[in-house]
């Protein structure tokens, strides 16, 4: 069974500073990784994915995520921060073989981002 | 290009009464998955459908919970007699039909908030 691991419940950051939100997996065989956001009240929002070739995956609003294999981490990045980044952020997993295509998400970690 | 649709937004219902919560893909979507998010806590999956058929339902509790997603029209989960821990928000996503590729995204609609009184 594959699992998700958000460590931190919040990350306060300063506006234009860089953020890191970190996420661990584990998952039989390659993993599909991906990020969501969702604002208060609102559906998740898609922001970026792994599935292979450039450990470094851009995506919306300036974020990117590292896919690190020996270490089972997709931490998600901004070099600078901003207010309007201040939100809940979801890791999420899909695994590469079989049928399965449900997403195992981790528990959030909510970001907030102070002038 | 609308996104993925959910209605009601918000659904108040007593303790008892049944609750059906609608779901309607983007466009060219022929994969539904139902979420669930209590409170404070991530989304847990419950089911997966394409068209007239369910795919994954290892999510659903035993009872009381169905889903549908028929040939013409939105999808549907009900919920028969609902009690208070049932009181969450809903999520439905939906992904595009490419057979065998497992790198779809899902896209999120807004969400169904129950409350169950």
């Amino acid at each position: 069974a594959q699992s998700v691991a958000q460590p931190e419940d919040q990350v306060n950051v300063a506006e234009g500073n860089p953020l890191t939100v970190k996420c661990t997996y584990s998952v039989s065989g390659n993993p599909y990784l991906f990020w969501y956001v969702q604002y208060p009240n609102r559906g998740l929002q898609f922001l970026l994915k792994y599935i292979t070739g450039d450990n470094l995956v851009k995506g919306s609003y300036g974020f990117e995520a590292e896919f690190n294999k020996s270490q089972t981490s997709f931490h998600l990045k901004k070099p600078s921060a901003l207010v309007s980044d201040s939100a809940l952020y979801f890791c999420a997993v899909r695994p590469y073989t079989g049928t399965a295509s449900k997403l195992t998400f981790g528990t959030g970690t909510r970001l907030q981002v102070t002038l | 290009n609308a996104g993925v649709m959910q209605n009601p937004r918000h659904l108040v219902r007593r303790r008892g009464q049944e609750a059906r919560l609608r779901c309607s893909p983007m466009k060219g979507h022929s994969h539904v998955y139902w979420y669930r998010q209590l409170p404070e806590e991530g989304l847990k999956f419950m089911v997966y459908l394409q068209k007239e058929n369910i795919i994954d339902e290892s999510g659903m509790p035993k009872e009381r919970f169905s889903a549908e997603f028929p040939k013409e029209g939105p999808s549907i989960l009900r919920i028969q007699q609902v009690v208070r821990g049932d009181s969450a928000a809903y999520f439905c996503a939906s992904s595009p039909q490419r057979l065998a590729d497992f790198t779809d995204t899902q896209y999120f609609g807004p969400g169904t908030r129950l409350t169950v009184l």
